[in-house]
């Protein structure tokens, strides 16, 4: 079974740009979380979607987005990029929502904002 | 709130040695603990998870933690270590309201020849 993928693998953008990122869960999964990982600040939720309709959201600004289709894929957007939007963003699927779930990861996409 | 500690940001190791990477959490209800690991460049690996039974759970690559509820800990540990084992190390927490890991600030395993 294919794991989580995610497109693209790195990505450069200018301030003030935005950024769409995408994610493929596991086949089957229904289940999509998005995490940010930076050196500062570890890793932190942004959001989760299930059945394309967000269930809960991290503590970021209304620049950060998300949204599911209807074949659990996931695309989050950035926008008006900042420096400190420079990060690995991380994709994560489960086959449920819900805190005992496993959540599998991607590889992640790698921006950085100059 | 949901919170883990993960007091050693960094643990140096000899090859074959055993290892025991501390974590605790913080937590007013009844909670479900991982270990994952990242080698470099890559996304997050899931070792083992605790969700419920038995207080000792195994997992992959001859690692295993142990759920302690009075001391809030869930430590990882591992009988003898490789040079592969050298990565980081994150536990995380969730429970039955939230749809999310909360990840300690990881600990950097770095194995010695």
């Amino acid at each position: 079974k294919a794991g989580v993928t995610q497109t693209p693998r790195y990505l450069i953008k200018t301030r003030g740009q935005q950024v769409t990122l995408s994610c493929s869960p596991i086949s089957g999964h229904r289940s999509v979380s998005w995490y940010q990982q930076t050196p500062g600040q570890g890793l932190q939720f942004l959001f989760e979607y299930f059945s394309e309709t967000q269930r809960n959201k991290g503590n970021f600004p209304g620049r950060f987005s998300g949204r599911q289709f209807s074949n659990s894929r996931s695309e989050m957007n950035v926008s008006t990029l900042e420096l400190g939007d420079s990060a690995l963003y991380l994709c994560a699927s489960s086959r449920f929502s819900g805190g005992e779930e496993t959540q599998y990861f991607g590889p992640g996409t790698r921006l950085l904002v100059l | 709130a949901q919170s883990v500690t993960q007091l050693d940001s960094q643990v140096p190791v000899f090859e074959e040695a055993p290892v025991e990477l501390r974590c605790n959490y913080s937590s007013s209800v009844s909670v479900y603990l991982f270990w994952y690991v990242q080698y470099p460049n890559q996304g997050l690996q899931l070792l083992l998870k605790y969700l419920s039974g038995s207080t000792l759970v195994k997992g992959i690559n001859g690692f295993e933690a142990e759920f302690n509820k009075s001391q809030t800990s869930f430590h990882l540990r591992k009988p003898s270590v490789h040079i592969s084992d050298t990565a980081e190390y994150f536990c995380a927490v969730s429970d039955d309201s939230s749809y999310k890991l909360i990840f300690g600030s990881g600990t950097r395993l770095l194995v010695r020849p």
